[in-house]
């Protein structure tokens, strides 16, 4: 079974200070892991992926993930933080199975920036 | 290019009611799925469509229902509505089934009362 814990559910940081947003996940096949970011009132927009080449991926807006596959973790970091930067943040696992590409996300992570 | 669009982005129906939410992917774009997202809560899946087919089904009731037409949109009806369904509901277009990356549109906004 394909499963995605984010730890904390709420982070503040200061600007300019470093972000770190927690994710580990659950898969039984290789996987398939995402960064969305979502601001209020719009869809998902994607952040960065992972699909088996580097295990340090680089994204937009400056963020960037590690696959760690001994820890089964793929934390978020930026390392300086911006102000535009807050919104609500979705770790997700992607896994081919034989009906198709089902996401599995976390429960988010609302990021706050204090001026 | 357009990307993934979705209508209507807002809506308010009562409980017991019927609703339909529509969904156009990305040009050349064959496959759609369908989340939903409670308030507070990431998104589950409920279904993907791929040539007017469903591919896959998350766990969700029978009163929950989609359809593919030839221009690959997609359509999604709920019946019966409950209070429970008030969520914001994504659709996601990809090339195929296989494809690991899907692109999400804006999603529609249900509220039941």
């Amino acid at each position: 079974a394909q499963s995605v814990t984010q730890l904390g559910s709420h982070v503040s940081v200061s600007e300019g200070a470093l972000v770190l947003l927690r994710c580990n996940y659950s898969s039984s096949v290789p996987p398939y892991l995402f960064w969305y970011v979502q601001y209020p009132n719009q869809g998902l927009q994607l952040l960065l992926k992972y699909t088996s080449a580097a295990t340090l991926v680089k994204g937009i807006n400056g963020f960037e993930a590690e696959f760690k596959k001994s820890e089964t973790s793929f934390h978020l970091t930026k390392p300086s933080a911006h102000m535009s930067d807050a919104a609500e943040y979705f770790c997700a696992v992607s896994v081919l199975g034989n009906t198709g590409n089902q996401f599995y996300f976390g429960t988010g992570t609302s990021l706050t920036v204090i001026p | 290019d357009a990307g993934v669009t979705q209508s209507p982005t807002h809506l308010i129906k009562t409980r017991g009611q019927h609703v339909t939410l529509r969904c156009s992917p990305i040009s050349g774009h064959k496959s759609v799925s369908w989340y939903q997202q409670v308030l507070g809560q990431g998104p589950q899946f409920i279904f993907q469509y791929y040539e007017k087919e469903e591919r896959g089904r998350g766990n969700f009731p029978d009163r929950f229902s989609a359809r593919q037409f030839p221009n690959y949109s997609s359509e999604l009806n709920v019946n019966a509505l409950l209070l429970g369904d008030s969520a914001l509901y994504l659709c996601a277009s990809s090339y195929w089934t296989g494809d690991t990356e899907a692109f999400f549109g804006q999603g529609t906004r249900l509220t039941v009362v």
